[in-house]
């Protein structure tokens, strides 16, 4: 079963709308959770981490919020998309080693 | 400031070559270096790691050759097959047990041709 999923697969939205994108890992206690987000052939960046339930840090500011309502949930949003939003948005997670593991992703484009 | 960087940007190898990505990196104070692998649409997978205390880390036909002092590593991919073909990430942290901040590279395309 897999460990780490991702919703929805992809999203078309329109600039100036929200957006809410989700991220669950099933059977991990208490893990590290990540937001990256990745432009089209381009780098991975971290955008968010959470180490606990209620508690997110940003790393990079982007317009965009977290979220971590449960331990196994991890969400992003915005009020309002960007163009430069556009993307691939993943969803990482950690335990108490270094190795971080990746979600399949959410393609976003915003239009 | 790049914190991590690799060359070359794409590479195309015959099948059965061995595939050479290089990585390099800025700050000393990195100890943990994985390597991952994206095929298109797909989230990167982890393929293989080494700490700083290691200067080669061998998983089947994968191999991390690092060099500390000069803040280098490299991947090598021998017997490379079609389905090797993805891009690589070489990714660098310090290893800490908590929070882990990753600095990623902007990758190397692998094609291999059969």
């Amino acid at each position: 079963a897999q460990t780490i999923h991702q919703w929805p697969v992809a999203e078309i939205k329109a600039v100036g709308s929200p957006l809410s994108l989700g991220c669950t890992i099933k059977g991990k206690s208490s893990p590290n959770l990540y937001w990256y987000w990745q432009a089209t052939g381009g780098t991975l960046q971290q955008l968010f981490y959470s180490i606990t339930v209620g508690q997110v840090e940003s790393v990079v500011q982007l317009n965009l919020s977290a979220s971590r309502p449960k331990d196994d949930q991890f969400i992003l949003s915005t009020e309002k998309l960007l163009l430069s939003h556009s993307g691939f948005y993943l969803c990482a997670w950690s335990l108490r080693t270094v190795e971080q593991y990746f979600g399949p992703g959410t393609r976003l484009t915003v239009l | 400031q790049q914190q991590v960087r690799q060359s070359p940007q794409s590479l195309t190898v015959w099948e059965g070559e061995t595939a050479i990505l290089n990585c390099s990196y800025e700050d000393s104070t990195f100890n943990y270096f994985p390597w991952y692998q994206q095929f298109p649409g797909e989230g990167p997978a982890l393929l293989i790691s080494i700490s700083s205390v290691s200067d080669k880390k061998e998983d089947g036909r994968f191999t991390i050759f690092f060099n500390k002092r000069e803040k280098k590593l490299s991947l090598h991919i021998t017997d490379s097959q079609p389905g090797d073909s993805a891009t690589y990430f070489c990714a660098a942290s310090r290893g800490d047990t908590g929070y882990q901040n990753f600095y990623f590279g902007k990758g190397t395309s692998l094609t291999v041709i059969p």
